[in-house]
C-alpha cells in the first residue's frame, strides 16, 4: 500500500495541551507531508519532511520522521481551539490515510 | 484569487443522471489531481494529470468515471449513471513537478464539490 495510516483516529484535548498524531507507512519514501482539513473544507499543506531529515519545526508544529520504523509524528504544542481539524499524512504519491480528528476544547 | 477553484460547490442529482465537475488549478501548476472523500475518511486518490496527459488512474475508478484535462489547464471529472454510493466530496488539487516524477510536491487543494445522489 502506498498510503499512510494515522493514529489515533480521534483525539480530544484541552486548550493549551500538546497533541501528538502518528503516521505509519509501508513503502520506502523520500518525503512525507502533513495536511490539515477543517470541517467541510479543502486540505491545507502544513509541512513536508524529507527522508534525510529526522525532525522539522514550523511554528507550533514539530514533525519527526523515522525511516527505519516507517513512521512519522506530528506534534502540535500549546493547542488552541482553532487547531480543531482533521490531520492527514500523505506519501510522496499523494496517498492519504483516514486521518486523526483532533478536537481542542476551550 | 489565484487558488484552486472548483465548480459547482454543491450538486444534488437523481440516481442515473450524469454529473460533471470542473477544476481550475493554479495557473503555473502542471499537475492536477482528483480525489474523492467520504465522511470520516481521508481523500481517496482517483487520478492525476501531468499537463494534458493522464498518467495514473485508480483501479478503484469504475468505467462510469472519466476525467479530462484537454489543454493542460482546467480539468473536468464526469460521473455517468450516478449511484447513491457516488455521494461524496470530490476534491481537486494541483502542484508543480518534473515530468513523470511520482512525487506530488506540495498539493494545493480546492474547496471541493459535494455530490449528493438521491
Amino acid at each position: 500500500s502506498q498510503q499512510g495510516e494515522e493514529d489515533p483516529q480521534a483525539l480530544s484535548i484541552q486548550e493549551g495541551e500538546n497533541a501528538t498524531m502518528n503516521c505509519s507507512y509501508k513503502t520506502s519514501i523520500n518525503n512525507l507531508q502533513w495536511y490539515r482539513q477543517n470541517s467541510g473544507r479543502g486540505l491545507v499543506h502544513l509541512i513536508l519532511i524529507r527522508s534525510n531529515e529526522r525532525e522539522k519545526h514550523s511554528g507550533r508544529l514539530r514533525v519527526t520522521l523515522d525511516t527505519s520504523k516507517k513512521s512519522s509524528s506530528l506534534l502540535i504544542t500549546a493547542s488552541r481551539a482553532a487547531d480543531t481539524a482533521s490531520y492527514f499524512c500523505a506519501t510522496p504519491w499523494g496517498r492519504f490515510g483516514a486521518g486523526t480528528r483532533l478536537t481542542v476544547k476551550p | 484569487d489565484t487558488g484552486v477553484s472548483q465548480d459547482p460547490r454543491h450538486k444534488i442529482t437523481k440516481r442515473g443522471q450524469n454529473v460533471t465537475f470542473r477544476c481550475d488549478p493554479i495557473s503555473e501548476h502542471n499537475r492536477l489531481y482528483w480525489y474523492r472523500q467520504t465522511l470520516g475518511q481521508g481523500p481517496e486518490f482517483l487520478t492525476y494529470f501531468q499537463n494534458e496527459a493522464q498518467l495514473e488512474k485508480s483501479r478503484l475508478l469504475s468505467d462510469r468515471f472519466s476525467a479530462e484535462r484537454p489543454k493542460g489547464s482546467f480539468s473536468t471529472l464526469e460521473i455517468q449513471r450516478t449511484e447513491q454510493g457516488d455521494s461524496a466530496m470530490y476534491l481537486c488539487a494541483s502542484s508543480s513537478g518534473p515530468w513523470r516524477d511520482p512525487n506530488t510536491g506540495e498539493l494545493f487543494f480546492g474547496e471541493g464539490s459535494r455530490l449528493t445522489v438521491l
